[in-house]
């Protein structure tokens, strides 16, 4: 499938180290979404962009920092991480807000 | 906002038998109810919706029955396979009002043989 990309797909990262995730779109939508997935939240949302604008953020810390260049890029900057930070992170795409979101294949992040 | 409660979080059936997993939900203005699949190290993928309009929808072997008074909404996986297996995510939104997928926890499918 290849709606929703996700970039890289694995990632090893050191508390120190500052890196970033990429989410790209190629089904026209306007929205997109970031989720943490972890065995205790399985579908936590982070963020939420429409039209380019951050609609929503769900109390996340702010060692994560997203960007929305333009309606199909989505990025997750990393700074100073934690062990606990280590999850599957899922971009997600819609046809406006509440609508049915496509989802890319995640990236694994383990911080060490 | 709104908050997705889903049970049970766990849930094994022979092949062969009905499988009905249960959510709940809390804004009255949620309007649009999705199922979505995840299958063992994929992403998330929708098996079937119900908007407010209608209370039941069918798609082979699954079905989804919606209750607006009571607030929920239920999956029902007919003559399971073990291809079934996998975890299942209901989730609830107001598309009119933009706001995203609220997903419930999870229910953990197993299918045996």
């Amino acid at each position: 499938e290849t709606g929703v990309t996700q970039t890289p797909r694995h990632l090893v990262m050191g508390m120190t180290n500052k890196k970033s995730l990429k989410c790209e779109q190629h089904l026209g939508h306007n929205a997109m979404y970031w989720y943490k997935q972890s065995a205790k939240k399985p579908l936590e949302l982070m963020f939420v962009y429409s039209l380019e604008e951050r609609v929503e953020n769900n109390s996340v810390p702010s060692r994560f920092s997203p960007e929305c260049p333009n309606s199909s890029h989505l990025f997750l900057h990393l700074h100073t991480l934690q062990p606990e930070d280590s999850a599957l992170y899922l971009c997600a795409s819609s046809q406006e807000g509440g609508n049915e979101q496509f989802f890319g294949p995640g990236t694994r992040l383990t911080v060490l | 906002g709104e908050n997705v409660e889903q049970h049970p979080s766990t849930l094994s059936v022979q092949e062969g038998d009905s499988a009905v997993i249960k959510c709940t939900y809390s804004d009255s203005a949620s309007n649009y109810f999705p199922w979505y699949k995840q299958e063992l190290g994929k992403r998330p993928q929708l098996i079937i919706d119900i908007r407010s309009n209608v209370g039941e929808k069918k798609d082979q072997r699954i079905a989804v029955t919606l209750n607006k008074t009571a607030k929920h909404f239920s999956l029902h996986i007919t003559e399971t396979q073990p291809e079934d297996s996998a975890v299942y995510f209901c989730a609830a939104s107001n598309p009119r009002a933009g706001t995203a997928l609220i997903f419930g926890k999870g229910t953990t499918l197993s299918v045996s043989s």
